[in-house]
């Protein structure tokens, strides 16, 4: 059974551009969250869908965007890149909502995204 | 082993030993708890989990630990492999569906010495 699988893998963008990441749950996983992870803040939360519905998100800006697809794969967007947006972005996967009970949490690799 | 203070950027075990990773979570409503390892330039992954309605849990040379009535949470490894060698960060969440994702500890640097 395949992993969580990210896309792109590393990519260099420009500041005020805006950047699309996108991630593939495990088979039969609903639900995708996605964190950010920097040396400064750790990982921290953005956003989780479950079935196409963002269920919550975290502290970010309205910069930071995402959506879920009908066959569970998610995609997050950021606009307007600024430096600090530099950061390993990561997602997960589980069967059910985040944290209800019986459903593992599992990462993909990450997307290492660097704004110059 | 080595037991180690709630919070320590690096801990440095010889091969072998077994290795004690602390982690003191902050919300007391939290009931589900999840260790993970990050090997350098890999997404986390998942080692052991453990619900609030247990102390202890095993696993394949790994044990959690939850103290609930202090808030802590330790991560045992018996007999320390190289391959070991990574970043873990414990996790928690207050299921039920009002949650905003997981909460990370800061992580704790596991250095195996041969």
């Amino acid at each position: 059974k395949a992993g969580v699988t990210q896309t792109p893998r590393y990519l260099i963008k420009t500041r005020g551009q805006q950047v699309t990441l996108s991630c593939s749950p495990i088979s039969g996983h609903r639900s995708v969250s996605w964190y950010q992870q920097t040396p400064g803040q750790g990982l921290q939360f953005l956003f989780e869908y479950f079935s196409e519905t963002q269920r919550n998100k975290g502290n970010f800006p309205g910069r930071f965007s995402g959506r879920q697809f009908s066959n569970s794969r998610s995609e997050m967007n950021v606009s307007t890149l600024e430096l600090g947006d530099s950061a390993l972005y990561l997602c997960a996967s589980s069967s059910g909502p985040s944290g209800f009970s019986g459903n593992t949490i599992y990462f993909g690799e990450g997307s290492w995204l660097t704004v110059v | 082993g080595e037991s180690v203070g709630l919070h320590l950027p690096t801990l440095s075990v010889q091969e072998g030993d077994n290795s004690i990773i602390n982690c003191a979570y902050s919300n007391s409503a939290s009931d589900y708890f999840i260790w993970y390892k990050q090997e350098s330039g890999k997404g986390p992954q998942f080692i052991i989990d453990i619900r609030s309605n247990m102390d202890k849990r095993q696993g394949q040379r790994v044990t959690v630990l939850l103290n609930k009535t202090v808030k802590h949470l330790s991560l045992q490894i018996a007999a320390t492999q190289p391959g070991d060698s990574a970043v873990y960060f414990c996790a928690e969440i207050e299921t039920g569906g009002g949650a905003d994702g997981l909460t990370f500890g800061k992580g704790t640097h596991l250095i195996i010495q041969p």
